[in-house]
């Protein structure tokens, strides 16, 4: 059973373009988790989404970032004309249930960079 | 509400114990810790669920009090492949949002 798996591991982008950030959840897993990692620093959530539908999107700046989960494919994290703070790693994790009860599986993580 | 860990940061010989401490100021649903080496992912140790639970082995541990406001991490004859940094998670209430701590970062020497 492979594991979680994200897209590209490593992204450079200038500022004002657009970075798409994949992530395929293990197989059976219907939820997923986006979590955004500066240097030297901790996991910060981002948006949690089942299937077609975005159940949590506190942690995501208002402007800029969109995250979905079609009901085919993986999930996608976009930030649109992005800038140097987007700069960081950022990780999707995936769990069969709901988080609070179950382990996440966290993907390699796909490490951005804006020059 | 992001928890507070404690402390930031540990330097040990092989062979010596640690205690890692994941504190709240109000109630938790759950507890998750993680160990993370740099430029890796994070990977799951253990959950704690219950007031009062302790779980996991003679080496790795994990306690969650009863007032479910505190977690500690027990690492016991730790090795070199316990270096990393861990990182305690939790949840607030049954929303399925996991908030993390800052880390501590654990060094164990030769």
């Amino acid at each position: 059973n492979a594991g979680v798996m994200q897209n590209p591991r490593h992204l450079v982008r200038r500022r004002g373009q657009e970075a798409r950030l994949r992530c395929s959840p293990m197989k059976g897993h219907s939820h997923v988790y986006w979590y955004r990692q500066l240097p030297e620093e901790g996991l910060k959530f981002m948006v949690y989404l089942q299937k077609e539908n975005i159940i949590d999107e506190s942690g995501m700046p208002k402007e800029r970032f969109s995250a979905e989960f079609p009901k085919e494919g993986p999930s996608i994290l976009r930030i649109q004309q992005v800038v140097r703070g987007d700069s960081a790693a950022y990780f999707c994790a995936s769990s069969p249930f709901r988080q609070g009860v179950d382990e996440q599986y966290f993907g390699p993580g796909t490490r951005l960079t804006v020059t | 509400q992001q928890p507070v860990q404690s402390p930031q940061a540990v330097i040990l010989r092989e062979g010596e114990d640690a205690v890692i401490n994941c504190s709240s100021s109000k109630a938790l649903y759950s507890v998750h810790w993680y160990r993370q080496k740099h430029g890796e992912a994070p990977v799951f140790l253990m959950i704690l669920l219950k007031g009062g639970e302790q779980k996991g082995h003679e080496k790795i541990s994990a306690s969650f009090n009863e007032k479910k406001q505190q977690s500690s991490l027990y690492l016991t004859a730790s090795q070199l492949s316990y270096s990393g940094t861990y990182f305690c998670g939790t949840e607030n209430s049954n929303t399925g949002k996991l908030i993390f701590g800052q880390g501590t970062t654990l060094q164990v020497k030769p």
